[in-house]
């Protein structure tokens, strides 16, 4: 099974400013159609799940565009160009190239 | 617009079986895969198990034996089946469609 490894599994920032969280993979998720199935997630607390970003950059309806995803092959960013306080929660990766998919074990967004 | 809501029992006895639904609309389930995702209090999101638009379901390796997905298209319903269930499956349990997500439904396993 592919294994997604998150880092930091912590995260505190001040309101406006940039993070980023990384997304490594134990195998490289192109598929043969050329193709990389990556998602991130948030979840604010008490919440369910909502989709940020697809097929690794691309962003989902509705999201504010200061959430971009980048990366290839093994190695994925998500990135937050000025956090802003609804952005605390626990955001996730998940592949969807080779099953079973898996998810990333999560990266605690704290505000101070 | 796209809608998920999960449904079952919040409560189920050691060793049986759990029966959820996820009852969409919105969409065709011929169309688009569901996915299955659980979450123990205070952890983080396991991927369960999906069924693509096609109807061919893959699970998670570790809960393979135990679990079964399949639907009903002309209800726009997916059913999750897990048997002898132990009290590590207490559980928010979603479904989704990768972009939308269910509320979730609590499934605590207790006798």
């Amino acid at each position: 099974d592919v294994v997604l490894t998150q880092t930091p599994s912590t995260l505190s920032a001040t309101i406006g400013q940039s993070v980023s969280i990384s997304c490594r993979s134990s195998q490289s998720l192109l598929d043969s159609a050329g193709n990389t199935y990556l998602y991130w997630y948030l979840q604010r607390p008490g919440q369910s799940p909502q989709l940020l970003i697809y097929l690794v950059s691309n962003l989902g309806s509705g999201v504010p565009n200061r959430f971009s995803g980048s990366g290839s092959g093994t190695d994925f960013t998500l990135k937050i160009s000025g956090v802003e306080a609804e952005d605390l929660g626990v955001y996730y990766c998940m592949q969807a190239t080779h099953a079973p998919l898996t998810f990333g074990s999560g990266t605690k967004l704290e505000i101070k | 617009q796209v809608q998920l809501k999960e449904s079952g029992p919040g409560l189920v006895k050691p060793s049986l079986t759990l029966s959820l639904t996820c009852t969409v609309s919105g969409f065709s389930l011929s169309s688009y895969g569901v996915i299955w995702v659980r979450q123990p209090p205070g952890k983080g999101l396991e991927w369960m198990g999906v069924i693509w638009g096609n109807g061919n379901t893959n699970y998670n390796s570790a809960l393979k034996s135990r679990l079964s997905i399949s639907r009903d298209t002309s209800k726009s319903q997916v059913f999750l089946k897990m048997n002898n269930l132990q009290t590590e499956d207490t559980a928010m349990y979603f479904c989704s469609t990768f972009d939308y997500w269910g509320q979730g439904v609590m499934v605590t396993v207790s006798s």
